[in-house]
């Protein structure tokens, strides 16, 4: 049973360009939603997150969107450069803000052309 | 990723021997999670543990595996018997005790089993 899900295995943008990752999610139990960056032979990196008390929250140039009706959150990279062609994963909580046991997403390779 | 230390980064073991991976978390953080990667899947939660003691470990297989996190080292997760299907990277995270900062990831041990 897949709570998380990235419907889009990868993503092609230009350079200069937005980048929307999307990522659904079936339990309302959830709270609290990261997005993590992965490089090939490395360990996922934190980027931003979002509590369920908001519907945005933005960091630079990354800007992630909730919408709890609809269980989806999505994550905005604008302008979109070619260092962030990498593997993002959408995760969620349902401990109140608490990090332990995130469920992920299978994640998006998004590729920045030049 | 800087911080938190996993080894081997690679490590091959034939079917039926023993697989022993190690981390040790950043400095100061006192929570450690361990999850695994299949290939073409998301990471997937095993267990979660403070020094000496396990807190969760809902997501570890029933038989085979094991954790530990004792009071001086690093924490170990320990595979019995290894078969063709625990091929997978795993990823060690650290965590200082605010549940609400987010976890930071080692950059894995990718196991397979020959």
């Amino acid at each position: 049973d897949q709570q998380v899900k990235q419907n889009s295995p990868s993503l092609s943008v230009q350079e200069g360009r937005i980048s929307i990752l999307n990522c659904d999610y079936t339990n309302s139990m959830f709270d609290y939603f990261l997005w993590y960056k992965k490089y090939p032979a490395e360990g996922p990196t934190f980027l931003i997150s979002i509590s369920s008390i908001k519907d945005k929250n933005e960091d630079g140039r990354f800007t992630v969107f909730l919408n709890k009706s609809a269980k989806h959150l999505s994550l905005h990279i604008v302008p979109s450069q070619p260092g962030d062609s990498a593997v993002y994963f959408c995760a969620a909580s349902g401990n109140g803000g608490a990090t332990n046991k995130l469920i992920f997403g299978t994640g998006t390779l998004l590729a920045v052309q030049p | 990723n800087a911080g938190v230390m996993q080894n081997p980064r690679h490590l091959v073991r034939r079917r039926g021997q023993e697989a022993r991976l190690r981390c040790s978390p950043m400095k100061g953080h006192s929570h450690v999670y361990w999850y695994r990667q299949l290939p073409e899947e998301g990471l997937k939660f095993m267990v979660y543990l403070q020094k000496e003691n396990i807190i969760d470990e809902s997501g570890m297989p029933k038989e085979r595996f094991s954790a530990e996190f004792p009071k001086e080292g690093p924490s170990i997760l320990r595979i019995q018997q290894v078969v063709r299907g625990d091929s997978a990277a795993y990823f060690c995270a650290s965590l200082q005790g605010n549940h609400n900062s987010p976890l930071h990831f080692g950059n894995g041990t990718r196991l397979t089993v020959t």
